[in-house]
């Protein structure tokens, strides 16, 4: 059964530093693509950052860009979001997600963690 | 960035009921579109990617088309399972941006 369990949520103060971690199990964790996505209380969805298989690839969303570091490490099949300058807006649910594919355009997240909250407050 | 625009942002239903819920980009992304269901306080479930293709295990009430910059989700048979938000995904080009959403509730 593929799972993904997020970790490392919590309340930190604006300018603090988090780390989360996102680990998988049930399948072959380095064959896929892996994406943070976000949603903050009662709104919509917004993708964070993706990484691809060795990570070697990434990509940020502009809001976090110079702020948030997306890593893997296959070996613990494990994913991570280390996030520094941490403002009240990004106060939200953290989601990982797994793709199949991100290339070429294609790019669709089949299996998603149950997320973790990040609150940024004074 | 590319924008993804949600119509209508909710709507109220009856059980049995076809339900359209559209989507539109602000450029061509080609079939780079995905659909997404989430319920309340769980994480989003993927229905439909690249715009038709229905995802495994996901009943075949839904359906997905539109290429270019309009797009739809249908759900030909409302259950008492769908009534949750619906969000589409732009995969064309980073960043991946959604569209708002459409909530989907009980007439």
């Amino acid at each position: 059964e593929v799972q993904l369990v997020e970790s490392g949520g919590g309340l930190v103060q604006p300018g603090g530093s988090l780390r989360l971690s996102c680990a998988a199990s049930g399948f072959t964790f380095r064959g896929y693509w892996m994406h943070w996505v976000r949603q903050a209380p009662g709104k919509g969805l917004v993708w964070v950052s993706r990484i691809n298989r060795d990570g070697t690839i990434t990509t940020d969303a502009d809001s976090v860009k110079g702020r948030f570091t997306i890593s893997r490490d296959n070996a613990k099949n494990t994913l991570y979001l280390q996030m520094n300058s941490l403002r009240v807006e990004d106060t939200a649910v953290y989601y990982c997600a797994r793709a199949p594919y991100c290339s070429g355009g294609t790019c669709y997240a089949d299996y998603w963690g149950q997320g973790t909250l990040v609150t940024v407050s004074s | 960035d590319i924008q993804m625009t949600q119509s209508p942002s909710s709507l109220s239903a009856s059980v049995g009921d076809r339900v359209t819920i559209t989507c539109r980009a602000s450029q061509s992304i080609s079939s780079y579109l995905n659909w997404y269901q989430q319920k309340p306080g769980k994480a989003p479930k993927l229905l439909i990617y690249a715009a038709s293709t229905l995802q495994s295990g996901v009943p075949s009430r839904f359906s997905g088309s539109g290429s270019g910059t309009d797009f739809a989700l249908t759900i030909s048979t409302l259950q008492p399972e769908d009534f949750a938000t619906y969000y589409c995904q732009q995969s064309y080009s980073s960043p991946l941006t959604f569209g708002g959403g459409t909530k989907v509730e009980i007439k």
